[in-house]
């Protein structure tokens, strides 16, 4: 059993278009992160849910627009696409104040 | 602000040839200390945490240890499998705020 999974696992687009990445995890656990990976392999975090209800968001563009519909799903809506969007994308789960767990990761790359 | 340094960005070992991987921290107040493995094309995969200065903790090869401003994580007579990215993050404040370190890329060679 996949314990947190992401579709799609590769996302290859135009600039300007809008798309989104699923996650879902099924640990039960109560958070939820993303996270952005760069070239230079540096995880950054974006987002963070408890239950549904934001409790990080580290100065990402407005383009970006998290949303949970449950606690088990976490996704990443991003407006407008650049070209410095392109990067992996990793969603993560955790029970509050517990090792977080990582989903297999999205390769986003706008041309 | 929180920062995480790792050194070396890169270590190139001879199978069975032991060495240390590095993690500085700078957090305000310390709440957890995580390594993870990282392969080509995959998410971390997480090995250990750690809460406090003097633990340790060990699995097969490796073994991870935390003072009140670093951490190792120590590879015992490495194979070419352990090849891999590990990456250390520090948890301050909840742990819903974890930094991470740009990792340490490492290659064991038959």
């Amino acid at each position: 059993d996949t314990a947190v999974s992401q579709t799609p696992k590769y996302l290859v687009t135009q600039m300007g278009n809008d798309k989104s990445i699923k996650c879902e995890q099924n640990l039960g656990h109560d958070t939820m992160y993303w996270y952005k990976q760069d070239s230079k392999k540096f995880l950054k975090i974006m987002f963070s849910y408890n239950n549904k209800e934001l409790i990080i968001n580290e100065t990402v563009p407005n383009r970006f627009s998290p949303k949970s519909p449950d606690k088990a799903h976490l996704n990443l809506h991003i407006n407008s696409l650049e070209l410095g969007d392109s990067a992996v994308y990793f969603c993560a789960s955790s029970q509050p104040e517990q090792t977080q767990y990582f989903g297999p990761g999205t390769r986003l790359t706008v041309l | 602000e929180d920062q995480v340094t790792q050194s070396p960005e890169a270590l190139r070992l001879q199978e069975g040839e032991s060495s240390s991987l590095n993690c500085s921290y700078t957090v305000s107040g310390l709440r957890g200390l995580f390594w993870y493995r990282q392969d080509p094309g995959k998410g971390p995969e997480f090995l250990f945490t750690l809460y406090s200065a003097g633990e340790e903790k060990e699995k097969e090869r490796l073994k991870a240890t935390l003072t009140k401003k670093e951490s190792f994580l120590h590879i015992t007579a490495p194979k070419p499998e352990d090849s891999a990215t590990y990456l250390c993050a520090a948890a301050s404040g909840g742990y819903q705020k974890v930094t991470f370190g740009t990792g340490t890329k490492l290659q064991v060679i038959p």
